[in-house]
This record gives C-alpha cells, sequence and structure tokens, in this order.
C-alpha cells in the first residue's frame, strides 16, 4: 500500500506570509496531484507533477515534485484570506487515487 | 448543471438502516468514481465505474456496500444495515475516462449514523 505522509497537518499564518508544505512517501509515484478543498466543498484540482525535479508555478502558488518522485512540496507566496482550506497531494493511477490527510491552512487577515 | 451533483447533501439514519446516494455526473463523462472521506482524513477509494460496469470495487469495505450505474450516467451508492463507523463524507467524482482527465468532485454527501 503506498501511503502519503502530509505535513504540517495544521497551519495557520497571518496574511502576507510564505508557507511551504510538504507530501512524502516511501514509495515512487509516477505522478502526484495536488488539490484544495473547502468546507463543505469537494476537492478541486490544482496541479500534478509528472517529471521528477519538475517546478509548477500557478499564480502564488509553486509545486516541486522530488528527484526520486517520493515527495513533493507546495510553496505559497504572499498568503491571502482565500487561500485558506485543506490541501491534500495524491498519488497512483488516475482511476485509483492514494490521498494524504492534508494540511488544513488558515490564513488570518 | 454544469458540475457533479450529489443527492442527499446530508443524510442521518439509524444503525442498521439501509441507505442511498445519488450521483450525477457531469455529462459525456464516463469514467466515475466513489470517496469517503473520514474526519481528519483525506479521501479514500472506493469503488469506479468505466461505463455501466463496475471495473474496480477493491476499495469497498464490506459487502454491505454496493454501487450501481445501470444506464452509464447516474450513479447510487447503496449501504446495508449501516453502522456507526460508516459516518463520514462519500464522495462522488467523474472524469473523461478513467485513463485520463481531470477528476471533477461533488460537494458530497455528509452520512451520520446514530
Amino acid at each position: 500500500t503506498q501511503l502519503l505522509e502530509q505535513s504540517p497537518q495544521f497551519l495557520s499564518i497571518q496574511e502576507g506570509e510564505n508557507l511551504t508544505v510538504y507530501c512524502n512517501s516511501s514509495s515512487v509515484f509516477s505522478s502526484l496531484q495536488w488539490y484544495r478543498q473547502e468546507p463543505g466543498e469537494g476537492p478541486v484540482l490544482l496541479v500534478t507533477v509528472v517529471t521528477g525535479g519538475e517546478v509548477k508555478k500557478l499564480k502564488r502558488l509553486t509545486f516541486q515534485f522530488g528527484d526520486a518522485r517520493k515527495d513533493s512540496s507546495l510553496h505559497i507566496t504572499a498568503a491571502q484570506p482565500g487561500d485558506t482550506g485543506l490541501y491534500l497531494c495524491a498519488g497512483g493511477s488516475n482511476y485509483k487515487l492514494t490521498f494524504g490527510k492534508g494540511t488544513l491552512l488558515t490564513v488570518n487577515p | 448543471g454544469a458540475g457533479v451533483s450529489q443527492t442527499p447533501s446530508n443524510k442521518v439514519t439509524e444503525k442498521g438502516k439501509y441507505v442511498e446516494l445519488r450521483c450525477d455526473p457531469i455529462s459525456g463523462h464516463t469514467a466515475l468514481y466513489w470517496y469517503r472521506q473520514s474526519l481528519g482524513q483525506g479521501p479514500e477509494f472506493l469503488i469506479y465505474f468505466q461505463g455501466t460496469g463496475a471495473a474496480d470495487d477493491s476499495g469497498l469495505p464490506n459487502d454491505r456496500f454496493f454501487a450501481v450505474r445501470p444506464e452509464g450516467s447516474v450513479s447510487t451508492l447503496k449501504i446495508q444495515r449501516t453502522e456507526r463507523g460508516d459516518s463520514a463524507v462519500y464522495l462522488c467524482a467523474s472524469s473523461l475516462s478513467a485513463s485520463a482527465g481531470e477528476l471533477f468532485f461533488g460537494e458530497g454527501s455528509r452520512l451520520t449514523v446514530l
């Protein structure tokens, strides 16, 4: 069974701060996905990383896939209250994803 | 509607009762997925359909859980003899196909078993 561990579990910061959250595994993944989930909503895909060492940017969000394809990170620059939510990483085949427990991010105004 | 629709949004039932949860995927999406998300956890795979058939049901916890998709569109997740441990948010997602395409999730059905 492929497990994904996310850290930190909870993160509360002030608007304007930078942050990084992590997704780690002992298994190699062909790709990893990052989702954001808001209360009462389903997860929404942010990005898919496929190549080891790959870096993708989505506005103030930067995603990196580890060289060995076992880990990934999400860095947010100048966080805003609208970034508040549960950030989930997921890996595996497209039809059968394994999710981490997520990092619950709160950005205070 | 444009997105994945799930009903009911909330369901409270008593232990031992039978429950049905419905998912209406995005039009034209051939693949449909059910996940379960318990409090403080990430979503956990239950089953996926490619068309009308259940292509992989390895995530269903036991034989009290069953899902159907008779016409390749709407799917129903059925839970018999509910237990308190079944309490969770049941998420449905769809994609253009199972081999490729972004998963679009519905808002989920929150099941509470008393």
